[in-house]
């Protein structure tokens, strides 16, 4: 099956500066890559997701970048702001009839000091 | 906030009971996935369900075993409950003929085995 593996696994960054993590998979079949921002106590929100088929996407101030060659993708932070500071989480998965099944790394704690 | 809702919010179990965890899913969705998200880890998949049938499962034993209702909603059942399942439980709604095929996840049910 998928494994995503993920780094780092904390990341301290002052205000204002950027902020990048790292992911790779292992499953070559694997299509579809979303970024998940979870804070403390709440549920994992989508912030940013790409496809296979492209091979950069960039929304505000986040942006993913994806390498299928080398099966490894990542999150871009610029101008990180305090309310940026979360867990973030990539996942991997194959798009098939009915629902993503994900697979998730294991997660990046990100903390923005002022 | 998504439209996923998650009952209960928290569980306190012995080993060896059995638990029933519910998700209902965002309006127009056909597909709950579950997740188990231990602390300071990422979600792991546990089985999906589509139009009530399942859809895949992830790598868990028999005793987790779930289904899904005509209304798209949506149980887990874990029996013989052991400590290493205290973990929050979290659902994901999403439909497939959407063009992001976006998962949107419920604020979980944080489930503690004594």
């Amino acid at each position: 099956g998928e494994n995503v593996e993920q780094h780092p696994s904390t990341l301290s960054v002052q205000e204002g500066d950027s902020a990048v993590i790292k992911c790779t998979y292992s499953d070559s079949a694997s299509n579809y890559f979303p970024w998940y921002k979870q804070e403390l106590g709440k549920r994992p929100q989508l912030i940013i997701d790409i496809r296979s088929n492209v091979g950069e996407k960039k929304d505000q101030r986040i942006a993913v970048t994806l390498n299928k060659t080398a099966k490894h993708f990542s999150l871009h932070i610029t101008e990180t702001q305090p309310e940026d500071s979360a867990v973030y989480f990539c996942a991997a998965s194959r798009i098939t009839g009915g629902g993503n099944k994900l697979t998730f790394g294991t997660g990046t704690q990100l903390k923005v000091e002022l | 906030e998504t439209g996923v809702t998650q009952s209960p919010t928290h569980l306190i179990k012995t080993r060896g009971q059995q638990v029933t965890l519910r998700c209902s899913s965002q309006s127009g969705h056909n597909t709950v996935s579950w997740y188990q998200q231990a602390l300071g880890q990422g979600p792991q998949f546990i089985f999906q369900y589509y139009r009530e049938e399942e859809n895949g499962r992830g790598n868990f034993p028999p005793r987790f075993s779930g289904l899904q209702f005509p209304n798209y909603s949506s149980e887990l059942n874990v029996n013989a409950l052991e400590l290493d399942d205290s973990a929050l439980y979290l659902c994901a709604s999403s439909n497939p003929r959407e063009i992001r095929n976006e998962q949107f996840f419920g604020p979980g049910t944080r489930l503690t085995v004594l």
